[in-house]
């Protein structure tokens, strides 16, 4: 079975700390995102990475950066942590290519909350 | 932009329906479409992959449709049962403008209740 583990699945972080969220698959996936979901918001793509050393912005990439020195990790990086990111943060990963169809997997996801 | 409807927000069935969940999108021009349950506070399981080219799926009790040209999927679930409660999510994945990254938009979810 494919597995997208995040390193924490609560974490309470104090304004203007920086703050890292890390996310590990084991199946060799190409394809890695980092999704924040709010209530009443769904969830919105912040991050994706189709490669080693690449990465793409999604649809609200402000505040965030990120990093991906392995195939296998792909950690979101909170530079300076606001209490409007709070939230639940979701990674997930999958498959690669233009001729593959992809599945998605995700984490169990990480509870954000800035003070 | 793709944008992902589902209808209704809510619902809530009594033990052993039969129900169907809705998602629309706005750009046929998708790859797969995807079925994902979230049970509260806890990420997203895959529940079933639609290729662009397949009408429809099934897993157990599950059976999801796809209609591309008309923007619309369907998640019919059989002889609903109390651990079905959990908010059911739809994502459509298109072409990145970018070049070959496949990005997933996401509904806004169903959050289903089966009362015993």
């Amino acid at each position: 079975d494919v597995k997208v583990t995040q390193s924490s699945r609560y974490l309470v972080k104090r304004t203007g700390e920086k703050v890292f969220l890390e996310c590990v698959q084991d199946m060799d996936h190409e394809n890695m995102f980092w999704y924040r979901q709010d209530p009443g918001l769904g969830l919105r793509l912040i991050y994706f990475s189709y490669d080693v050393k690449m990465k793409e912005k999604g649809d609200i990439p402000e505040g965030y950066s990120v990093s991906r020195e392995k195939k296998e990790r792909f950690s979101l990086i909170l530079e300076s942590a606001s209490t409007n990111q709070t939230s639940m943060y979701l990674c997930a990963s999958s498959n690669g290519g233009a001729q593959l169809l992809p599945e998605a997997f995700f984490g169990q996801g990480t509870r954000l909350t800035v003070v | 932009k793709q944008e992902v409807t589902q209808i209704p927000a809510a619902l809530s069935v009594p033990e052993g329906e039969n129900l169907v969940l809705n998602c629309s999108f706005t750009d046929s021009a998708i790859y797969n479409l995807q079925w994902f349950r979230q049970d509260p506070g806890k990420g997203l399981t895959s529940l079933l992959l639609i290729q662009s080219s397949q009408r429809e799926q099934t897993s157990g009790r599950l059976n999801a449709s796809l209609d591309k040209s008309s923007g619309r999927s369907t998640l019919y679930i059989a002889a609903s049962q109390p651990g079905d409660s959990a908010t059911y999510l739809c994502a459509v994945r298109g072409r990145n403008s970018g070049g070959s990254n496949y990005k997933l938009t996401f509904g806004k979810g169903t959050l289903l209740t089966v009362n015993p």
